[in-house]
């Protein structure tokens, strides 16, 4: 069965610190990739997706991902983390079968 | 643009008592629907999803049922709640198979 694994369940950083969250998934065939942000009080919401081409991914408020198809991974990143970036982050996979597996989750905690 | 709305926003219910909860999409047609539970450090569990009016696949077996009377509509149900039915309910809608979720604000239900 497909399965996506985060394996940073809580991490606390400073303000500036640079950021990575794991992501592993198993299922080997074509995927898309998400990570969702759900910051408190407030509705999940799609951070950056992975379709196809550029493993680089790009998202909203500066924070990236890098899909490598041999590591099953897809781990997101943010150079310098903000007080604001403080939420909970989830790995998503699909593989067109309607069916979408979410990670546990990673709540990130900034200080200021 | 489309919006998603869930209702109730709480809900406290006692055990035995029977649950209806309601998810509409709008500004689409033919959404792909989609029930998940909410648990801390568990990520999001799919309950059920729904790619057409009628149409209801469960993944988990358990104490709930879903139901699409109108395309833009999916309820969730039961007619006797048990205390393990608390937890946090989100709709979700996607557009096929392959595109990310666009989810609602959630239903907290309390199960006393």
């Amino acid at each position: 069965a497909q399965s996506v694994s985060q394996h940073n369940h809580h991490v606390i950083l400073s303000e500036a610190a640079s950021l990575e969250l794991g992501c592993n998934y198993s299922y080997g065939g074509t995927v898309n990739l998400f990570w969702y942000v759900q910051y408190p009080g407030q509705h999940l919401q799609l951070l950056l997706k992975y379709f196809s081409g550029d493993p680089l991914v790009k998202g909203i408020k500066g924070f990236e991902a890098e899909f490598i198809k041999s590591k099953f991974s897809f781990n997101l990143r943010k150079p310098s983390v903000q007080w604001s970036d403080t939420a909970e982050y989830f790995c998503a996979v699909t593989s067109g079968t309607y069916k979408y597996i979410f990670g546990t989750g990673t709540r990130l905690k900034v200080l200021a | 643009s489309q919006t998603i709305h869930q209702w109730p926003a709480t809900l406290v219910q006692p055990v035995g008592s029977p649950l209806s909860l309601e998810c509409t999409v709008e500004g689409t047609s033919n959404p792909n629907l989609y029930w998940y539970r909410q648990a801390a450090g568990r990520g999001l569990q799919l309950l059920f999803y729904s790619v057409g009016i009628g149409q209801i696949s469960s993944e988990v077996p358990q104490n709930l049922s879903a139901s699409r009377p109108q395309d833009r509509q999916f309820i969730l149900s039961s007619k006797k709640l048990l205390l393990s039915d608390s937890g946090f309910y989100l709709c979700a809608w996607s557009q096929d198979s392959r595109n990310e979720q666009f989810f609602g604000p959630g239903t907290r239900l309390t199960v006393l």
